[in-house]
């Protein structure tokens, strides 16, 4: 069956970089893109960016580009996320999302990771 | 960026009651809408794609349509594992984007 693990919680400090990884199983890994969202605390969803594990192209979102950067291992099957220069705002739950892609049109999140916070804290 | 508003944003409802969640783009999306359930410490599970297909293994209950700027989620018969936070998501741009949430409260 398919599953994404993410790795466990992270208290970080002001200015500090945070990597969270993202294991894929259960299906071809370089056949779906991995996406990845973010919660802060008692607030919405928020998209952050994109890889392709088939080439390792990247798109992130304007908001956080520049700070972010996604990688993948295509011997482990696993997808990494780092945030850098963190800020009290990026204390949030990351999640990872696998895009399944139906009709060959239609783009949604069929498997999500369970989760990852990361406290950012002086 | 394409803007996603959810409304309204919060609804007190009751248990066998029929319920609309709205979400407006900020232009077309044709129909690359979907719609997620959220419960607290969980990750978000689809529920509609592509503006009114059902997921797999979700109850019929659930349906959705629209095309364009303007969606619907329905929910008819709510049962009480329904009240829980819902939220749409626009797949047509290279950034998706997500609605701000409706929380779905017990009356």
């Amino acid at each position: 069956q398919v599953q994404l693990v993410q790795s466990g919680a992270e208290v970080k400090k002001p200015g500090a970089s945070v990597k969270i990884s993202c294991k894929a199983s259960g299906y071809t890994f370089t056949r779906n893109y991995i996406h990845w969202v973010r919660q802060a605390p008692g607030q919405g969803l928020e998209w952050m960016g994109k890889i392709d594990p088939s080439g390792g192209g990247t798109t992130y979102a304007q908001k956080i580009q520049g700070r972010l950067t996604m990688t993948r291992d295509m011997s482990t099957s696993t997808v990494y996320m780092e945030l850098s220069s963190l800020r009290s705002e990026d204390t949030a739950v990351y999640y990872c999302a696998r895009v399944w892609s139906s009709f060959g049109v239609s783009l949604q999140y069929d498997y999500w990771g369970q989760g990852t916070l990361v406290t950012v804290s002086s | 960026d394409i803007q996603l508003t959810q409304s309204p944003s919060s609804l007190s409802a009751s248990v066998g009651d029929s319920i609309t969640i709205s979400c407006r783009a900020s232009q077309s999306i044709s129909s690359y809408l979907n719609w997620y359930q959220q419960k607290p410490g969980k990750a978000p599970k689809l529920l509609i794609y592509a503006a009114s297909s059902l997921q797999s293994g979700v109850p019929s209950r659930f349906s959705g349509s629209g095309s364009g700027t303007d969606f619907t989620l329905t929910i008819s018969s709510l049962q009480p594992e329904d009240f829980s936070t819902y939220y749409c998501q626009q797949s047509y741009s290279t950034s998706f984007t997500f609605g701000q949430g409706t929380r779905l409260e017990i009356k």
